[in-house]
């Protein structure tokens, strides 16, 4: 496609379930970016990938949060054991390179953790 | 109509009006600015970029101003139209050691809202 693509666009979980979401970046986009956004906030970093390697992780809020992305290409990102707190729009998004190149977002996953 | 950042997240604005919204950063590092448009249910759409070697940008419809001097971001929409509302966001990429590059921080946001 031509835009970023993310899976499911909608995900209900109850408190303890693991969560598995998806990305499918811009074909040939090199960095993959993975944020978090609560209702009425901006979007606030978790992690970021250059090709398969995760460069930083430091806005991952727990060690419930884990990505990954094998290849280069599709990344995952997993939360376990959900808490109500994660609750949120999970958007994901790629760029060309990471050297001051927009990046372009997916329309996010909203998860709701009841 | 105009906004004040932080301060005053909603604008409205009457259809054909010029809009300015206003942002504010602090990262005197900060080399790169993004405004973003989100609409309901969508993630953010990429509308005008600047670096921070220039002070002016045009798009269509869209001019960006930066004031390093002040560290204030705005984004100017000509002929504002019922389709520009959202929330526009700027986003800024903090080019300072321990950052890591193209990681974008964004602002609260603004809601524009547009009335016939």
């Amino acid at each position: 496609g031509a835009g970023v693509s993310q899976s499911p666009r909608y995900k209900v979980a109850k408190r303890g379930q693991d969560v598995a979401l998806r990305c499918d970046p811009i074909s040939g986009h090199v960095s993959l970016f993975w944020y978090q956004q609560a209702l009425g906030q901006g979007p606030e970093f978790l992690t970021y990938f250059q090709n398969e390697a995760q460069l930083d992780k430091s806005g991952l809020p727990s060690d419930r949060f884990f990505a990954e992305r094998p290849e280069g290409s599709v990344s995952t990102l997993k939360i376990q054991r959900t808490q109500q707190e994660d609750s949120a729009v999970y958007l994901c998004a790629s760029s060309l390179d990471n050297y001051n190149s927009p990046l372009h977002f997916g329309n996010g996953t909203r998860l709701t953790v009841t | 109509g105009e906004s004040v950042g932080l301060h005053l997240p909603t604008l409205s604005v009457q259809e054909g009006d010029n809009s300015i919204i206003n942002c504010a950063y602090s990262n005197s590092a900060s080399d790169y600015f993004i405004w973003y448009k989100q609409e309901s249910g969508k993630g953010p759409q990429f509308i005008i970029d600047i670096r921070s070697n220039m002070d002016k940008r045009q798009g269509q419809r869209v001019t960006v101003l930066l004031n390093k001097t002040v560290k204030h971001l705005s984004l100017q929409i000509a002929a504002t139209q019922p389709g520009d509302s959202a929330v526009y966001f700027c986003a800024e990429n903090r080019n300072d050691r321990g950052s890591t590059l193209g990681r974008l921080y964004f602002g609260r946001g603004t809601q524009l809202t547009v009335w016939p």
